[in-house]
């Protein structure tokens, strides 16, 4: 089946501990997502890919890095974790982001800083 | 600014039927999304309007009025399995996401 995989499903670090978080898709999709949720609270988008092109929210911290080296794969670097990075990070993908198109996410990375 | 707004939880009975409802406030409209999130697993897509009216799928309808920037979703026949928040997206004129915090859904025997 065609899907969005995250790794790891679960990832623990120290405050300050740079950690990189995984997502790969098979749907050959154009357009990668990575989202921020905290509890009980809406996704925060952090960036996207359209394509190779890279758009980052105006307001993600510059400790949130990300990569894309191929269409299937998309990485989400954080150099310097703090307390508040704790969150579940959410990787999507979308055939080309126009306005009927669903995101697909994956099952999402829950990163804990302590 | 851009704003959704949601109530943040509900309660229902197996069986019964439930209305979510949402309201927006954004810069244009591309279409509204609801999607269902699982405690601890990602969301996953219910429905999308971008015309007014009703569009049904099953137990699950959602509702559009663009002119009062106005959406609910309907669930039917509820289910235990339906317990879940229920998130409303909207797409902006820039084809932005722009995500409710959702409504968690709570189904009592």
């Amino acid at each position: 089946d065609a899907m969005v995989i995250q790794n790891p499903r679960y990832q623990v670090t120290q405050f300050g501990k740079p950690v990189t978080l995984s997502c790969s898709q098979t749907l050959n999709h154009n357009v990668m997502y990575w989202y921020q949720q905290k509890s009980s609270q809406a996704p925060k988008l952090l960036f996207h890919y359209y394509d190779k092109d890279f758009n980052n929210e105006a307001d993600t911290p510059d400790n949130f890095q990300s990569r894309r080296p191929n269409t299937s794969f998309c990485f989400l670097d954080i150099r310097s974790p703090g307390l508040g990075d704790t969150a579940m990070y959410l990787c999507a993908t979308s055939r080309t982001g126009g306005a009927p198109d669903e995101q697909y996410f994956g099952p999402g990375t829950r990163l804990t800083v302590t | 600014g851009q704003n959704i707004d949601q109530p943040t939880e509900m309660t229902a009975t197996e069986g019964a039927i439930v209305q979510i409802n949402c309201t927006y406030q954004t810069s244009g409209f591309n279409g509204l999304f609801w999607y269902q999130q699982h405690a601890g697993e990602a969301p996953t897509f219910l429905s999308y309007n971008v015309l007014d009216g009703l569009e049904e799928k099953g137990r699950f309808s959602s509702f559009l009025s663009r002119s009062k920037g106005y959406s609910y979703l309907l669930l039917k026949e509820l289910q235990m399995k339906d317990s879940a928040s229920y998130l409303c997206a909207v797409r902006d004129s820039n084809y932005q996401l722009i995500w409710g915090a959702g409504t968690k859904l709570i189904i009592k025997p």
